[in-house]
């Protein structure tokens, strides 16, 4: 156990609608990473906050949005949703200390199924 | 930009041989260079990383992985591989272990009994 919770589980939707996952961090770890894996593209990652602000953006679409609030738990917004957003997506937390040889820890991810 | 190849999206072993699991890398600065373990639905497990202390770097289960500057390489061993280890490994890259992972394609291990 990484110590880093998501929810929920799995969530299956259909093509146009909203959803948000939810990332707890590990106690004490300011930053949060959201990744995405498909079967397509791998692995790749979507956005990073720290301490409530945005860090780094990589491959993320206009539709999605995330967010990490005062308690340091994320959110990770997707709308509009196309079956090509099907997959699973991790939330990492790292940074106790905000040190350079960090270490990220996974969550079990959220499986995302688009009809 | 940084980028890792993992040479063999497909690997099997057989109970009790060596485990090389191949992983190059491409980077303008020194990297940070990590071997993550990805069992059956379950999310990504941190086997060992490497951040300049030492070329030699030892894991969690028996694994290590040696950093070879010349060679660009990362690439992962263990000398006797169990059941246990069959999973998706992925090797990744980043410029400081607080920033943006960049994942390899991933090699799918396979033991045979």
């Amino acid at each position: 156990d990484s110590g880093v919770t998501q929810t929920p589980k799995h969530l299956i939707t259909a093509t146009g609608q909203r959803v948000t996952l939810r990332c707890s961090p590990r106690s004490g770890d300011l930053s949060v990473y959201w990744y995405q894996q498909s079967l397509d593209q791998g692995l790749q990652f979507l956005i990073q906050y720290y301490n409530g602000e945005e860090r780094a953006k990589g491959n993320i679409l206009e539709r999605f949005s995330a967010q990490q609030f005062p308690d340091l738990h994320s959110e990770l917004n997707l709308s509009s949703l196309e079956l090509g957003d099907s997959a699973l997506y991790f939330c990492a937390s790292s940074s106790r200390t905000s040190g350079i040889t960090d270490t990220q820890y996974f969550g079990p991810g959220t499986r995302l199924t688009v009809l | 930009a940084q980028s890792v190849t993992q040479l063999g999206s497909h690997v099997s072993v057989s109970e009790g041989a060596l485990v090389l699991l191949r992983c190059n890398y491409s980077s303008s600065v020194p990297p940070y260079l990590f071997w993550y373990v990805q069992y059956p639905n379950q999310g990504l497990q941190l086997l060992l990383k490497y951040t300049s202390a030492a070329t030699l770097v030892k894991g969690i289960n028996g694994f290590e992985a040696e950093f070879k500057k010349s060679e660009t390489s990362f690439h992962l061993t263990k000398p006797s591989a169990h059941m246990s280890d069959a999973a998706e490994y992925f090797c990744a890259v980043s410029r400081f272990g607080n920033e943006k992972l960049t994942f390899g394609t991933g090699t799918r291990l396979t033991i045979i009994p």
